[in-house]
């Protein structure tokens, strides 16, 4: 998984907190997808961005989340007033260009609402 | 609705004991199945990806086939460092930004 960045690695939050996830792609890489891993359960898919674009977030929750990949710097997963329900391990994973290239995970930050 | 179902949920395997793990899907179009492997506490890492029916890929111990409705990651003569989950995602058409994935088989190999 070398490439793909993601900080931090271990997340606490007290609930109503935000948590903020970042993530920086592999070199060349200017495609960036967002997944939630709950115990137990497959990885689903949140949100899937290019530079300065949100391309596809039907994934993602319409409350409380969002996400951003600037034109500088890594992309952003934010929550705002986290519930108990929004711990999980939340994996960023970049490609070089859209469609069937393979994905490449980084990983993960595991978040924990307290 | 596009769906993934992967068997067993765990296999365990004495060291040298070959065997299959399972994923049956339904997709309305594939672009692609995909094969990865996760280890505790990190991302999937990429092994291989099926693009149509009778396709094969190897890699060291790992074999990937894909059929119509199912794909199969033959292991020959594991050993204990293949220990990890192994998961099948797939890409279809009405989702073609994003994998779905299936919940993994969880396999051991016992030395």
């Amino acid at each position: 998984n070398a490439g793909v960045m993601q900080n931090p690695r271990h997340l606490v939050r007290r609930r109503g907190q935000e948590a903020r996830l970042r993530c920086s792609p592999m070199k060349g890489h200017s495609h960036v997808y967002w997944y939630r891993q709950l115990p137990e359960e497959g990885l689903k898919f949140m949100v899937y961005l290019q530079k300065e674009n949100i391309i596809d977030e039907s994934g993602m929750p319409k409350e409380r989340f969002s996400a951003e990949f600037p034109k500088e710097g890594p992309s952003i997963l934010r929550i705002q007033q986290v519930v108990r329900g929004d711990s999980a391990a939340y994996f960023c994973a970049s490609s070089p260009a859209r469609g069937n290239s393979p994905l490449h995970f980084g990983n993960g930050t595991r978040l924990t609402v307290t | 609705e596009d769906q993934v179902t992967q068997s067993p949920e765990a296999l365990r395997l004495q060291e040298g004991e070959s065997s299959s793990l399972n994923c049956s899907y339904t997709v309305s179009g594939l672009r692609g199945l995909f094969w990865y492997r996760q280890d505790p506490g990190k991302g999937p890492e990429f092994l291989f990806t099926l693009y149509s029916a009778g396709e094969e890929k190897e890699k060291e111990r790992l074999k990937a086939t894909l059929t119509k409705k199912e794909s199969f990651l033959h292991i020959t003569a594991p050993k204990p460092e293949d220990s990890a989950t192994y998961l099948c995602a797939l890409e279809g058409e009405t989702g073609a930004n994003n994998l779905f994935f299936g919940t993994g088989t969880r396999l051991t190999v016992i030395p």
